[in-house]
């Protein structure tokens, strides 16, 4: 069964701290890997996209990770600020006809 | 450039009634989505479309009709509303090629009582 898995549910953290929130994944066949920021009450805004050839992506402090032999994902935050507390949700594509996999989501809160 | 959008953001239903969300994205994107948000689960996909004129059945279709008349919209209908489908539901667009990322709308939050 094709399934996303994040870890942790929810992560408490101190402003200017890092963090590594993770995601495990079953998918096949596998087609890109997507990391997303879900502030409360608004839309997914897309952090980072990888495919099967890539094994790390960056976007400003935000660093996703791709290991596609073990289909595990990372992504990680530096230097946390208050405006990071959000979800962040991993998806995974898979080239069969449009399907996406979501996962439920990391709850981050950033506290000062 | 407005991105996606979404019409109405907050809507009240009795059992039974009808409705339509309206997406409306500028980017010239061909792929459209509709999906659906409920507490402690993943964003779920409804239907989806590849192109005008054309949609596709996704993860939870029953209870839902769409239309893409115009390339540019993507609506989705209720035609008999069910406190089962009270939700937070999402559209997003993308282009057919890569990077293949993803542009949301900021969501219809739908209350069927």
């Amino acid at each position: 069964k094709n399934q996303v898995e994040q870890s942790p549910q929810s992560l408490i953290i101190l402003e200017g701290k890092n963090c590594t929130l993770q995601c495990n994944y079953t998918v096949s066949p596998f087609s890109n890997l997507r990391w997303y920021k879900q502030d409360t009450g608004r839309g997914p805004v897309s952090l980072t996209i990888m495919t099967f050839s890539e094994n790390t992506k960056s976007n400003g402090r935000y660093t996703a990770t791709l290991d596609a032999d073990t289909k595990q994902s990372s992504l990680h935050i530096t230097a946390s600020q208050l405006s990071d507390s959000a979800s962040y949700i991993c998806v995974v594509s898979s080239f069969t006809g449009n399907q996406f996999y979501f996962g439920t989501g990391t709850s981050l809160t950033v506290i000062p | 450039n407005a991105g996606v959008t979404q019409t109405p953001k907050f809507r009240v239903l009795k059992t039974g009634q009808s409705m339509t969300l309206l997406c409306a994205q500028d980017m010239n994107h061909e792929y459209m989505y509709w999906y659906r948000q409920d507490p402690g689960m993943g964003l779920r996909l409804i239907h989806y479309s590849v192109g005008e004129g054309t949609t596709a059945k996704g993860e939870v279709p029953d209870g839902y009709n769409v239309s893409r008349l115009k390339k540019q919209n993507f609506l989705l209908g209720l035609e008999s509303a069910a406190p089962s489908q009270t939700s937070v539901y999402f559209c997003a667009s993308e282009f057919s090629s890569p990077p293949y990322e993803q542009y949301f709308g900021p969501g219809t939050r739908l209350t069927v009582t």
